[in-house]
């Protein structure tokens, strides 16, 4: 079974600096995407970042990347010229490519912004 | 685009009562929903996978009985929460997948349920 881990409970950082959330994942599959969802005081879970398994190069969203390593496993996201509104927790997500597949979230991680 | 609905937004019932949470894609066709319960300060577990017109599909430890899932179109999809107790307290969340955008899934904005 796939596995999501996020090994940072919380983290925080200064307004306008730049901060970089970790998240590793395991599966045997060589098709799937991962996903970073955001989630904010409201609840409402905001799509911020996808990244194909087949692509290479880094997915990126406006002040939003990831550092995609294949064979490390590895999905860290990168959030630049950090503002109060990326306060959230941050949920690394992972789906198979065959399909309509479910999410394999990750315990998530509590981004504070400090201004 | 990509707009899912949920409503109610905020129930608050009685023990033994049964609550009904509708999940709707507004803007587009949702084969397959989602719906998940979320603890407080946790992560989202994933209940059941609901498609259009056929049975749903529960995660192991999740009653089918207690929670009903009904997906009767390609926009809508209902959870009851049958016989309401208040270790159902929780919220809830759907979501709807578009298959041509890569397995994405669009949220809904949630359900907090309070059992009294």
């Amino acid at each position: 079974a796939q596995t999501v881990t996020q090994s940072q409970p919380e983290m925080s950082v200064q307004e306008a600096e730049t901060v970089t959330l970790s998240c590793t994942y395991d599966t045997s599959e060589s098709d799937y995407y991962l996903f970073w969802y955001k989630q904010p005081p409201s609840r409402q879970m905001i799509l911020v970042i996808r990244q194909e398994a087949y692509k290479q190069q880094n997915a990126t969203e406006n002040r939003f990347s990831v550092n995609f390593q294949k064979a490390a496993k590895s999905f860290s996201l990168k959030i630049s010229d950090s503002q109060l509104g990326d306060a959230a927790m941050y949920f690394c997500a992972y789906t198979s490519g065959q399909g309509a597949q479910k999410l394999v979230f990750g315990q998530g991680t509590r981004l504070t912004i400090n201004p | 685009g990509a707009v899912v609905s949920q409503h109610p937004s905020r129930v608050i019932c009685k023990s033994g009562t049964s609550v009904k949470i509708e999940c709707r894609s507004l803007d587009f066709q949702a084969t397959t929903m989602f719906w998940y319960r979320q603890f407080p300060k946790q992560s989202l577990m994933l209940m059941a996978t609901s498609n259009e017109g056929s049975k749903a599909t529960y995660e192991q430890g999740v009653e089918k009985d207690k929670f009903l899932i009904n997906h009767a179109s390609l926009t809508l999809s209902t959870l009851t929460v049958t016989s309401a107790h208040p270790e159902d307290s929780s919220f809830y969340i759907c979501s709807a997948t578009l298959h041509r955008v890569g397995n994405i899934q669009y949220f809904g904005a949630g359900t907090r349920l309070s059992v009294l």
